[in-house]
């Protein structure tokens, strides 16, 4: 079974440039997480799909960011204009289930993005 | 508000050696926790979870952590430690209270001397 893939795997751009980022969860999972790692710090909580509602986007940083799940499948991100401290690994993950007394949250392997 | 605390940023082991990786959380009530790993170029992997029951959970790889509610800690341990253990481990907890959402430690580098 193929895991969670994320395209592209790294990304540099300028900043006020537009970035678009891409990822395939598990085939079936009907959530979908976005998380970000800022450079030393923790990984944080973007926001989270169930099919292609967005469930909670508390994690989104401001309106440069926006997220899109159509028909349900992947999951874009899009950030414009990119600024320098939107670098960063962007990690998605999904799964089964919306709660975790069940279930967990498969991740993918991560796209670094370094903005100049 | 809610933290997750990994004080060790690196750490450095012989190989053979046993391991533990301290973690503490601040929330009211027992949250859920996990263990990640995310070797080099790999997404993070889960190593195990605790939800309720036996405070000692085993995981995959060998490891395991215990659970202990008096120190708001979720240490990962491993007996003796393989070249291959070398990554960046990741504790994280969920609590419905907060939302349908993992909140993370910082990580911590795992090293491991031949």
């Amino acid at each position: 079974e193929a895991g969670v893939t994320q395209f592209p795997s790294h990304s540099v751009i300028e900043k006020g440039q537009t970035v678009t980022l891409r990822c395939d969860p598990i085939s079936g999972h009907d959530n979908l997480y976005w998380y970000r790692r800022v450079m030393g710090k923790e990984i944080k909580f973007l926001l989270h799909f169930v099919k292609e509602s967005k469930q909670d986007e508390s994690g989104m940083p401001n309106n440069r960011f926006l997220a899109e799940r159509t028909g349900g499948t992947y999951s874009t991100l899009k950030v414009q204009p990119a600024e320098l401290e939107d670098s960063g690994v962007y990690f998605c993950a999904s799964s089964l289930l919306p709660g975790l007394n069940t279930d967990t949250q498969y991740f993918g392997p991560g796209t670094r993005l370094t903005v100049l | 508000a809610q933290s997750v605390t990994q004080p060790d940023i690196h750490i450095t082991v012989s190989e053979g050696a046993s391991l533990e990786l301290r973690c503490n959380y601040s929330y009211g009530a027992t949250p859920y926790l996990f263990w990640y790993v995310q070797s080099p170029g790999q997404g993070l992997q889960l190593l195990l979870k605790y939800f309720s029951g036996d405070t000692l959970v085993q995981g995959i790889k060998g490891f395991e952590a215990e659970f202990k509610r008096s120190q708001s800690s979720f240490n990962l341990r491993k007996p003796s430690v393989h070249w291959s253990d070398a990554a960046e481990y990741f504790c994280a907890v969920y609590a419905m209270e907060y939302g349908n959402k993992l909140v993370f430690g910082a990580g911590t580098i795992l090293r491991v001397k031949s």
